[in-house]
């Protein structure tokens, strides 16, 4: 079934240790997002990729990082964890240059930091 | 820049009652307009979307909205509310392009037995 995949489902972290969020999917679209989802405050873009080997800074983007090497894959870094990162993780693509702006979703990453 | 309001962070109904979710958008220029819906522990999926063509959008599991310009709404609706429909629910906005879906902070809607 085409869509997002994202690896781990959930990751409890000790503070202070690095972490990388694994996104993927297999419908061949352009652009990539990392979201935060914190209750009351609905969904806030982390980092966002255009295109393969594009990134750009959402609205809470620090101590945060991506990568887009290829069109399938977005990793999301956490270079040392701080509980405030405690969240729960969603990727999303879409395909502008189709005309179809709305965005497909991955399960989330629960992330629990410590 | 285009946002969306959504009225009501808590929506309770009693089973079988009407769905009503409200959202109010902001956009210089006729917008895309889409609804999605979130079940506990998963992510969001797309309910309906509206792209200029008919201003009535049916959706997924009897879901519909519609697009008034002059109220600047969206708002989703359901006539028979039932307990699997307990979820929170985000509407969104775009002009068009990549990076520029802004959703709303979500209703949560719990469904009373």
């Amino acid at each position: 079934i085409a869509g997002i995949t994202q690896a781990p489902t959930s990751q409890i972290l000790a503070a202070g240790r690095r972490m990388t969020l694994r996104c993927t999917q297999d419908m061949r679209h352009n652009a990539m997002y990392w979201y935060r989802q914190d209750l009351g405050l609905g969904l806030r873009l982390i980092h966002y990729s255009n295109t393969a080997g594009t990134t750009g800074k959402g609205e809470v983007p620090d101590g945060y990082s991506v990568s887009r090497a290829n069109t399938d894959d977005f990793p999301l870094t956490l270079a040392s964890a701080v509980p405030s990162q405690t969240s729960v993780y969603f990727c999303a693509s879409s395909d502008p240059g189709t005309g179809n702006y709305g965005y497909t979703f991955g399960s989330g990453t629960r992330l629990t930091v410590v | 820049a285009q946002s969306v309001t959504q009225l009501g962070s808590h929506v309770s109904v009693s089973e079988g009652a009407l769905v009503l979710l409200r959202c109010n958008y902001s956009s210089s220029v006729p917008p895309y307009l889409f609804w999605y819906v979130q079940y506990p522990n998963q992510g969001l999926q797309l309910l309906l979307k509206y792209t200029s063509a008919a201003t009535l959008v049916k959706g997924i599991n009897g879901f519909e909205a519609e697009f008034k310009k002059s109220e600047t709404s969206f708002h989703l609706t359901k006539p028979s509310a039932h307990m699997s429909d307990a979820a929170e629910y985000f509407c969104a906005v775009t002009l068009g392009g990549a990076n520029n879906l802004f959703f709303g902070t979500g209703t949560r809607l719990t469904v009373i037995p």
